[in-house]
């Protein structure tokens, strides 16, 4: 299994102003993903970070509003940028781990994000 | 398009009686499929996994049954406590580790 933790847990903020998250796990992984969960909404994968090279992003999003860091296999930043109100949303990285022959995914508490 | 549909009605049970959810995909062909539980303020909680060939999955008081001919996937939790009261999403994936989920469904177990 894979413990997970997220800074900030939550925040309010400006338009117009930057936001990143970091999330962090307590063991290596070579994958981890970055989602977003809207109101009353399922999570949304925004993109990929593997550790070494560029994330992939998901149809939709791209890397001046959402860059992402990946200095290690236990770190990860995501940062929202030149934020609207429409990024008002709970952002959860992941990681994936072998079961067997497939994959389970653990995830971080999140961080909930208002902006006004 | 590629889509699964979770029934988004909440689902009120009475405690001790079986509870269960359905997820119907469309235009997908998964690997495997995954159930989670999301509570309130929390991330999703890895439950249960099965995959394309197995037709039933169990653990404790969960089941799961994947039908590839139907496109559906349904979830059992019997002697249902109000401790099972959350939101569950089901999750596919073709094979790799990227996961598509539901809308998920509330379900909330009453005394």
């Amino acid at each position: 299994s894979a413990v997970i933790s997220q800074k900030p847990s939550r925040d309010i903020c400006q338009r117009g102003t930057s936001l990143t998250i970091q999330c962090q796990v307590d063991s290596q992984v070579t994958m981890m993903f970055w989602y977003r969960q809207q109101p009353g909404q399922s999570l949304t994968l925004i993109a990929t970070a593997n550790q070494g090279s560029e994330a992939t992003y998901e149809s939709g999003f791209v890397i001046d509003k959402f860059p992402i860091s990946r200095p290690n296999l236990t770190f990860s930043t995501l940062t929202v940028s030149n934020m609207s109100p429409e990024d008002s949303s709970i952002y959860l990285c992941s990681v994936c781990l072998p079961a067997g022959v497939g994959y389970e995914q653990y995830f971080g508490p999140g961080t909930r994000l208002t902006v006004t | 398009s590629q889509k699964i549909e979770q029934n988004s009605e909440a689902l009120n049970i009475q405690e001790g009686k079986t509870a269960t959810l359905t997820c119907n995909y469309t235009n997908y062909s998964p690997a495997y499929l995954q159930w989670y539980r999301q509570d309130p303020g929390r991330g999703p909680v890895f439950l249960l996994l099965i995959r394309e060939n197995e037709k039933e999955k169990r653990k404790e008081r969960l089941k799961v049954t994947f039908d590839t001919t139907l496109k559906q996937s349904l979830f059992h939790i019997t002697a249902s406590q109000p401790a099972d009261s959350a939101t569950y999403l089901c999750a596919l994936t073709g094979g790799g580790n990227k996961l598509t989920f539901g809308t998920g469904t509330q379900l909330k177990v009453e005394l």
